[in-house]
């Protein structure tokens, strides 16, 4: 499986500002995921992140609050925007080389927002 | 109804005991089924998938499926301490393409 990284590992940020979280793969992969794991939660799926285009959202998510990157097969970039304390969470990354295959997931990135 | 529900637990099993975790589905078409435990703080890592009816086993891990009855399992036999640690049940589903985590199993493996 592809070795998948994610800078920063863990931030602490104050409410109205914004993040921007890495996701970076040791190899081409066609589907790139982000998630987001609330405490005690279950992953919840943002978005797929789309090379050259732009990022498919799921419901409840929105473009202007999760704007998406994704340059290349190998790296996405997912901003968390105006940031509130309800978006303190774990943000993962995952990979798969087709939508439905097995998907693999980066360590995540844990987000405090004071 | 939820695309995918397991028994969020605590379940609890001796060392040595098999830990029993269970799964099930929603959407009849779904075709690919997988188990990934995660330790806390950690990120979900991949223990087996299974894409046909029957048993499949790697290991100390065994996952079952049951299309009929729309059920999928992992048993983990002589469980360890080290197998404690919540386990996420995902199924990609025919009907929007899409790839859906059950809330968790969280298992303890008291020595």
């Amino acid at each position: 499986s592809a070795v998948i990284s994610q800078k920063p590992s863990r931030d602490i940020c104050q409410r109205g500002t914004s993040l921007t979280i890495q996701c970076q793969v040791d190899s081409q992969v066609t589907m790139m995921f982000w998630y987001r794991q609330q405490p005690g939660q279950s992953l919840t799926l943002i978005a797929t992140a789309n090379q050259g285009s732009e990022a498919t959202y799921e419901s409840g998510f929105v473009i202007d609050k999760f704007p998406i990157s994704r340059p290349n097969l190998t790296f996405s970039t997912l901003t968390v925007s105006n940031m509130s304390p309800e978006d303190s969470s774990i943000y993962l990354c995952s990979v798969a080389q087709a939508r439905t295959d097995t998907q693999y997931f980066g360590p995540g990135t844990r987000l405090t927002v004071l | 109804q939820k695309e995918v529900e397991q028994n969020s637990g605590p379940l609890s099993v001796p060392e040595g005991a098999i830990a029993s975790l269970n799964c099930t589905y929603s959407d009849r078409g779904s075709q690919s089924f997988f188990w990934y435990r995660q330790y806390s703080g950690k990120s979900p890592e991949l223990i087996m998938s299974i894409y046909s009816n029957g048993d499949k086993e790697d290991g100390r891990f065994t996952a079952q499926l049951n299309k009929a009855s729309q059920y999928v399992s992992l048993l983990i036999r002589d469980s360890q301490p080290s197998d404690s640690a919540t386990y996420l049940c995902a199924v990609n589903t025919n009907t929007g393409n899409q790839f859906y985590f059950g809330t968790g199993t969280s298992l303890t493996v008291i020595p």
